[in-house]
Order: structure tokens, then sequence, then C-alpha cells
């Protein structure tokens, strides 16, 4: 069963403003991570954070999770056209390191 | 480095008939190793995993199945095809500790007709 559950399912914006998608996870996790696909290809790792963190950043892209609420953000702040895609939250279970599970997706579209 | 590669890119197979996805790592040793499928437009659902030679964990019992019969390489199968089987495969590996992110190969478009 899928673990994360991205919102909303699809989002549209305007060049230069600011992207936020949510995920909702269910279970403990070692670690939330956030994925793109661009359509019909394969995905590439965003970020990484672990159950410890509660904030990251890695260019214009912002993570936070709190744990005891069972979600995570990804902020993608000054978007572009070429940010149009779909964004993944990915989790790895609290009692295995092996199990990676993916939510259904935020589909992203940047609109110039 | 470390490459990953999936084959075909594309497939088109009758209904019935068999099927044999593989993918390939390189430059690393002992990865965990993941089948995913992807249905138009919906999320990545998780299919098999493996963290060694001949360890094989499924998590949806379906007409698939999966082997690792080296270390680096990891093979979808089925004996027989139904239409239900369509939609976008992908083959992913993990390093086999620590804390890491997975990556993806290009995925494999499979129609069943």
């Amino acid at each position: 069963s899928q673990q994360g559950e991205e919102d909303p399912q699809a989002l549209s914006i305007q060049e230069g403003e600011n992207a936020t998608m949510n995920c909702s996870y269910k279970t403990s996790i070692n670690n939330l991570q956030w994925y793109r696909q661009n359509s019909g290809r394969g995905l590439v790792h965003l970020i990484l954070i672990r159950s410890n963190e509660r904030e990251k950043h890695s260019g214009r892209l912002r993570v936070t999770l709190d744990t005891s609420k069972k979600s995570s953000s990804l902020l993608i702040t000054a978007s572009r056209a070429a940010d149009t895609a779909s964004y993944f939250c990915a989790t790895v279970f609290g009692g295995s390191n092996y199990k990676l599970t993916f939510g259904k997706g935020t589909l992203l579209t940047v609109n110039p | 480095s470390q490459t990953i590669h999936q084959w075909p890119a594309t497939l088109v197979q009758p209904v019935g008939s068999p099927l044999s996805l593989e993918c390939t790592v390189e430059g690393t040793s002992n990865p965990n190793l993941y089948w995913y499928r992807q249905a138009a437009g919906r999320g990545l659902q998780l299919l098999f995993y493996s963290v060694g030679i001949g360890q094989i964990s499924s998590e949806v019992p379906q007409n698939l199945s999966a082997s690792r019969p080296q270390d680096r390489q990891f093979i979808l199968s089925s004996k027989k095809l139904l239409l239900s089987d369509s939609g976008f495969y992908l083959c992913a590996w993990r390093f086999g500790t620590g804390v890491t992110e997975a990556f993806f190969g290009q995925g494999t478009r499979l129609t069943v007709v």
C-alpha cells in the first residue's frame, strides 16, 4: 500500500510564484524523500530529510518535516517553467531501511 | 560513478504472452533493488524489492515475479500477461547501507494488447 499522500493532486501557478506541495504519511519513518518526474521519464531525487530533522534547504527547494503530524511540505521558490513536472514524496519505514514507498504525486504546471 | 540500465524502453505484448524486463546497475556492490509500476497519471506502486542475491520481497500479489540472479541484476517476469499489467515499469537502486536516496532507470512502457 502507498504510504505517502500528496496534496494537492495538481497545482498550476505563474512563473515567479512559489509552489507548495504537501505530503502526509501513516506510520513512523526513517526518512522522507522528495522526487521529481518529467513526463514519461524516470524519477530524479531532489532532497532527503531524516526523521530527526525539521527543515532542509537545497537551492530553491525547502522541505519541512513534522513527525508529530506525520506530514512534510516541499516549497519551490521563484518557480520557472522548467519546474513543470510531477513531484512525489517517498518514505522509508522506521522499522526498515529497505522499503521505499511513494505517494500519488502532485502535478505542478508553471505557466510562463 | 554508478549507472542503472533498464530495457527495453517500450514494449507491446499480446495478452497471455510472457514478460521479461531487465535492470542492471554498474559501479556499486550489494545495492538494494526495486521494481515499481506506475499507471497513467498515478503514483508509483512498489512491486518488489531485494536486499541481496536471491532475496526478493513481494509487495503486491499478482501474476508478476522478480528474480535477482546476480548482485546487480534485477529481472521482472510474468508467465502470462494480463491487460491490467499495462503500465510504466521503473527499476531503481539504493546503496545497501546508510540513509540514501534512490536512483531510477528510464522506465519501460508496457502495453498489453
